[in-house]
């Protein structure tokens, strides 16, 4: 039982570039969320998905998207990188929307240079 | 649009001191968690607190919630060495809004 499992780790992307961080829950959870953490300004959600086939935009979604693939993979894109991307990004999962408890995965550190 | 604060945003104790991380709301919520990070790491969910008047305790640490003022506590007892990680208090309104994030940093 892994949990929730995050690829890559680390990533150095070029202004412009895109890429898809992977998300991955073996715990049969029912929705999935992708965070974004910034020095000095707690966790902030991007998007999320309550239910296999649905996604709905978070605090910060701009210059984003997301695919919820199956009940387990929910994935995040960048289509064109910026700076200001730069993040630690986190996919957590939950029972249901309105279950207590979210389980984060290990992140990953992107930068865009 | 939800607020959380957390103060204070960094701490520095020494080992055997007692010391309280305050987590205010703006809006109505009964239900808070607290989450500890380690540097590099993920979150470690420790207290999921449901109702107002809640306390919940793991080792040195506890954890209160009054609905009514819109405040969290977490009360570390005792500091040791090993406590010293960063701690966010999370709001739940369906969704996650979590406050800033306390740095501990415990003195031998």
């Amino acid at each position: 039982n892994a949990g929730v499992t995050q690829t890559p780790k680390f990533q150095v992307l070029k202004t412009g570039q895109s890429m898809t961080l992977q998300c991955a829950q073996d715990m049969n959870h029912n929705s999935m969320y992708w965070y974004r953490q910034d020095p000095g300004m707690g966790l902030r959600l991007i998007y999320y998905s309550a239910s296999e086939g649905t996604t709905d935009k978070g605090e910060v979604p701009n210059g984003y998207n997301v695919s919820r693939l199956n009940k387990r993979e929910f994935s995040l894109r960048l289509e064109s990188a910026a700076p200001s991307q730069t993040s630690v990004y986190f996919c957590a999962s939950s029972v249901t929307l309105a279950t207590y408890e979210q389980y984060f995965g290990p992140g990953t550190r992107l930068t865009v240079t | 649009e939800l607020k959380v604060e957390q103060n204070p945003l960094f701490l520095s104790m020494q080992e055997g001191k007692n010391y309280t991380i305050y987590c205010n709301y703006s809006t109505t919520s009964d239900r808070l968690y607290w989450y500890r990070q380690d540097p590099g790491k993920s979150l470690e969910s420790l207290f999921v607190l449901l109702s107002n008047g809640a306390v919940k305790q793991e080792g040195r640490l506890m954890a209160s919630l009054d609905t009514k003022a819109r405040l969290s506590t977490l009360h570390i007892t005792a500091a040791v060495h090993d406590l010293s990680a960063t701690y966010f208090c999370a709001v739940d309104i369906f969704k996650l809004v979590f406050g800033a994030g306390t740095i501990l940093r415990v003195k031998s």
